[in-house]
């Protein structure tokens, strides 16, 4: 079955501007947790969606913010972008993620200038 | 405060022997630990988890070992291939629907 969706791979934005990612889970799942990865400080904890509900949120400014659809398709959006929110953004589903394994995407390169 | 660290950056072994890859964490209320694989330009891939109940889990070449009165986490690859080249992380989980990931160690093998 198709993996992980995430659109776009690659972006460039500059400072100020703010953006939107997506993902596509795996069928079937419907928790879809984001996780920002910097050189040096792994994988961040963004948020985590289950049924269009947030049910956990990591130690990020509120510029950051996501959303999740009835289809269990995701958003996340920044806004007001600051040079160091160029990361890759990795967008992850689980059937359940309170223990179980973490499907990723590719991820969504994000470079501010 | 870096609940789980992987205090090495990279790791190089030749190829056919173990690689032995590490993780400390600080917080007891973890009770899931995961190992993922990532190879540049893709998203990280699941290898193996284990539940604190156990202190060991095996999956073919995969080991992972817990010591939970250490705190630590170790992984085993026996033996290594070239195409284990990547970056492993470890990630740990309290079941509040967020795991807590390491910074990563780079592992090496050589052929």
């Amino acid at each position: 079955k198709a993996g992980v969706t995430q659109t776009p791979r690659y972006l460039i934005k500059t400072r100020g501007q703010q953006v939107t990612l997506s993902c596509s889970p795996i069928s079937g799942h419907r928790s879809v947790s984001w996780y920002q990865q910097t050189p040096g400080q792994g994988l961040q904890f963004l948020f985590e969606y289950f049924s269009e509900t947030q049910r956990n949120k990591g130690n990020f400014p509120g510029r950051f913010s996501g959303r999740q659809f009835s289809n269990s398709r995701s958003e996340m959006n920044v806004s007001t972008l600051e040079l160091g929110d160029s990361a890759l953004y990795l967008c992850a589903s689980s059937l359940s993620t309170a223990r179980g394994e973490l499907f990723f995407g590719e991820g969504s390169r994000l470079t501010v200038l | 405060d870096q609940q789980v660290k992987q205090n090495s950056p990279s790791l190089s072994v030749q190829e056919g022997r173990i690689s032995i890859l590490n993780c400390d964490y600080t917080n007891s209320m973890f009770d899931y630990f995961l190992w993922y694989k990532k190879y540049p330009a893709e998203g990280p891939t699941f290898l193996i988890s284990i539940s604190s109940i156990k202190d060991k889990n095996e999956d073919g070449r995969f080991t992972v070992f817990l010591n939970k009165s250490a705190k630590h986490l170790s992984l085993h690859i026996v033996p290594s291939q070239p195409g284990d080249s990547a970056v492993y992380f470890c990630a740990a989980s309290t079941g509040t629907y967020k795991y807590i990931f390491g910074t990563g160690t780079r592992l090496k093998v050589l052929a």
